[in-house]
């Protein structure tokens, strides 16, 4: 079935460091979204891409979606102590009626 | 206020029992989805379902249970069959078209 993986599990960056997380599919996406969830939070939408090659910026956030729509990145420039906690992606295959899968999540810590 | 709700926050539980978790949303939402969270391990899917009446088994089903009698309501049932049950669990809803999913707060499941 369908895999989505995303690299690296932990990351761990000083104040003012930029930090990018990558997501991989196994197969062609229709959309691939990304999540933030807060240390003892629940994951909450940050954005959707849906087109190839489609870049999106929200402030100091930055993401990619592939040329093969088949991969993506989110990049955070000059990171702060709010940018805590993991980022998921999600991605939903073309084919088929499945649902949204979701990478294992990269957790971000950020050294004051 | 619209909303999805899980309760309790946290659960305890002996082995052996079963145990219902509650899932509510007010957005209107056709699909509704139960993952569970374990440290290092993602969001992975237990069951979903896209219409009242029917639901289909994901990733991880074995050892729960769900039921779809409303649109608004999708509870999950963690059975004494489930070998590891204890885990954070997640419940989120979406439109029909693959987007956006709207999480809950989230059921912390403590069984000794």
């Amino acid at each position: 079935g369908q895999q989505v993986m995303q690299i690296p599990q932990y990351q761990h960056v000083q104040e003012g460091e930029d930090f990018t997380t990558y997501c991989n599919s196994s197969t062609t996406l229709s959309n691939i979204q990304w999540y933030k969830q807060r240390p003892g939070g629940h994951p909450v939408f940050l954005i959707q891409l849906v087109k190839s090659g489609e870049v999106k910026k929200q402030k100091r956030l930055t993401f990619q979606f592939g040329e093969a729509k088949k991969n993506s990145s989110l990049h955070i420039t000059a990171t702060q102590t709010t940018d805590v906690g993991t980022y998921f992606c999600a991605g939903l295959a073309v084919s088929g009626n499945t649902p949204l899968v979701f990478g294992k999540g990269t957790r971000l810590s950020v050294i004051a | 206020d619209g909303g999805i709700t899980q309760s309790p926050k946290y659960l305890f539980r002996k082995e052996g029992q079963n145990v219902t978790l509650s899932c509510e949303q007010n957005l209107n939402h056709d699909a509704m989805y139960w993952y569970r969270q374990d440290p290092g391990q993602g969001l992975r899917l237990i069951y979903y379902s896209q219409i009242v009446n029917d639901f289909q088994k994901g990733d991880i089903a074995e050892g729960y249970s769900v039921s779809r009698e409303k649109k608004e309501s999708f509870p999950l049932t963690v059975t004494s069959a489930q070998k590891n049950p204890t885990a954070f669990y997640l419940c989120a809803s979406s439109g029909l078209d693959g987007g956006e999913q709207y999480f809950g707060p989230g059921t912390r499941l403590t069984v000794t």
